[in-house]
């Protein structure tokens, strides 16, 4: 299975502030990689397809980069609403895998 | 409105079954793949199963291959799951969840259901 790796686990963060995380793939996956956000209580929500495809009706502060192994998650401007726990996805081979997740928290 | 609803959980001992359905509205569900997907309480998000836009394949997570099932009617717009000798580790909120490729191999999730919980305990 591919296993995807995903820093940090957490972070604390201000409005406005600019926000990276990174996921990791023990192979390469091409850009077969998603990004989803989930609040508590709430289903996930897909911000990011093939790795840099901004989903419809999410806002462009949400930027997608990567491809092979090394992929990255960039929110340029945190605002109040972005406060989640965000996972990334592979799917380039079943069984499909998440990572970890990383809670962006408020500093 | 576009949505995916389902139902079917509750509490169950161990060894145990249980039949999942997910109701989907507002787009042509008999286009597109159909998944499983489930997360243990505080955990993270686990992949479960795929099934076909025309039921022709099914995948699974290895840690349940043999126990459950993956079906779906096109003709009732509603996926299923059939969870057989369920154990506690089984025990998550399961969600259903639409691909993002029309008729296309297992990609990712792009509309979600609210999820049903399934406890296992005896």
């Amino acid at each position: 299975d591919i296993q995807m790796t995903q820093s940090p686990s957490s972070l604390s963060a201000s409005v406005g502030d600019r926000v990276t995380i990174t996921c990791r793939a023990s192979q390469t996956i091409s850009s077969y990689l998603n990004w989803y956000q989930q609040k508590p209580g709430k289903a996930p929500k897909l911000l990011i397809y093939t790795a840099t495809s901004l989903q419809s009706g999410v806002p462009s502060r949400f930027r997608g980069s990567g491809s092979g192994t090394d992929f990255t998650l960039t929110i340029s401007s945190l605002q109040p609403e972005d406060f989640a726990t965000y996972y990334c996805q592979q799917s380039y081979t079943t069984p499909l895998t998440f990572g970890q997740g990383t809670k962006v928290e408020i500093k | 409105q576009v949505q995916l609803v389902e139902s079917g959980g509750g509490v169950v001992q161990p060894g145990g079954s249980l039949r999942l359905s997910c109701a989907a509205s507002g787009f042509i569900f008999s286009s597109y793949g159909m998944h499983w997907v489930r997360q243990a309480p505080g955990k993270g998000l686990e992949w479960v199963a795929f099934i076909r836009y025309d039921g022709s394949n099914t995948y699974y997570t290895d840690s349940v291959k043999g126990r459950f099932t993956i079906s779906r009617d096109n003709s009732r717009n509603t996926l299923y799951l059939q969870m057989d000798s369920l154990r506690v580790g089984d025990t998550a909120l399961y969600y259903c969840a639409k691909d993002i490729v029309v008729a296309g191999p297992p990609d990712g999730f792009d509309l979600w259901g609210q999820g049903t919980m399934v406890t296992v305990s005896s």
